[in-house]
């Protein structure tokens, strides 16, 4: 059973441009959110995230937003750059303290 | 190294091998994680321990699988007769409190069973 869910395996998106990668969860009694990005051949590295008792995290070109009705998050990269190509994937903490990631979205950006 | 490391890098086993992982994790960082991820795939969790104490072993698909932290830093993974279906990345996260919260990953083991 899939706690968290990344629907596109893919995205394209032109330098400069604004990226969007989605997220759905399952459990709304998730309280930490994050997401992390992984370059090839090397571990996944934390890029940012939210609580759940907020609905919007901002750190330079990355927004994560939180719509907890619909148990959706979002990062938003603005404006994207090719150095941003890499995989993103979608993170919650559990209740037992560990982290259940989704499958991840390959993001391209095209110079 | 600053970071968390893994070695080997990249192990190919014949199938019916034993093999073993290991991890360091950041010099101080109480939590250690396994994950295993699949082609195509995000991560898997396998197994976390907050000190030498394995508090989760859920993740582990099968009793050929096996982690120990002795001494609560370094930590092994040992998977006994490897199948091909055990072929993945094999990856390690330390992080400094007792969750998995903003944890830090090595480079990751790539197993291929031939």
């Amino acid at each position: 059973d899939q706690q968290v869910k990344q629907n596109s395996p893919s995205l394209s998106v032109q330098e400069g441009r604004i990226s969007i990668l989605n997220c759905d969860y399952t459990n709304s009694m998730f309280d930490y959110f994050l997401w992390y990005k992984k370059y090839p051949a090397e571990g996944p590295t934390f890029l940012i995230s939210i609580s759940s008792i907020k609905d919007k995290n901002e750190d330079g070109r990355f927004t994560v937003f939180l719509n907890k009705s619909a148990k959706h998050l979002s990062l938003h990269i603005v404006p994207s750059q090719p150095g941003d190509s890499a995989v993103y994937f979608c993170a919650v903490l559990n209740q037992g303290g560990k982290l259940i990631f989704g499958q991840g979205t390959e993001l391209s950006v095209k110079p | 190294g600053a970071g968390v490391s893994q070695s080997p890098r990249y192990k190919v086993a014949k199938r019916g091998q034993d093999v073993a992982l290991r991890c360091d994790p950041i010099s101080g960082h109480v939590s250690l994680f396994w994950y295993q991820q699949a082609l195509g795939q995000g991560p898997e969790f396998l197994t976390y321990f907050q000190n030498e104490a394995q508090l989760d072993k859920s993740g582990l698909p099968s009793d050929r699988f096996f982690a120990e932290r002795p001494e609560g830093s370094v930590s092994t993974l040992k998977i006994q007769r490897t199948q091909q279906e055990d072929s993945a990345v094999y990856l390690c996260a330390s992080s400094l409190g007792t969750t998995g919260y903003g944890a830090f990953f090595g480079q990751g083991t790539r197993l291929t069973v031939v």
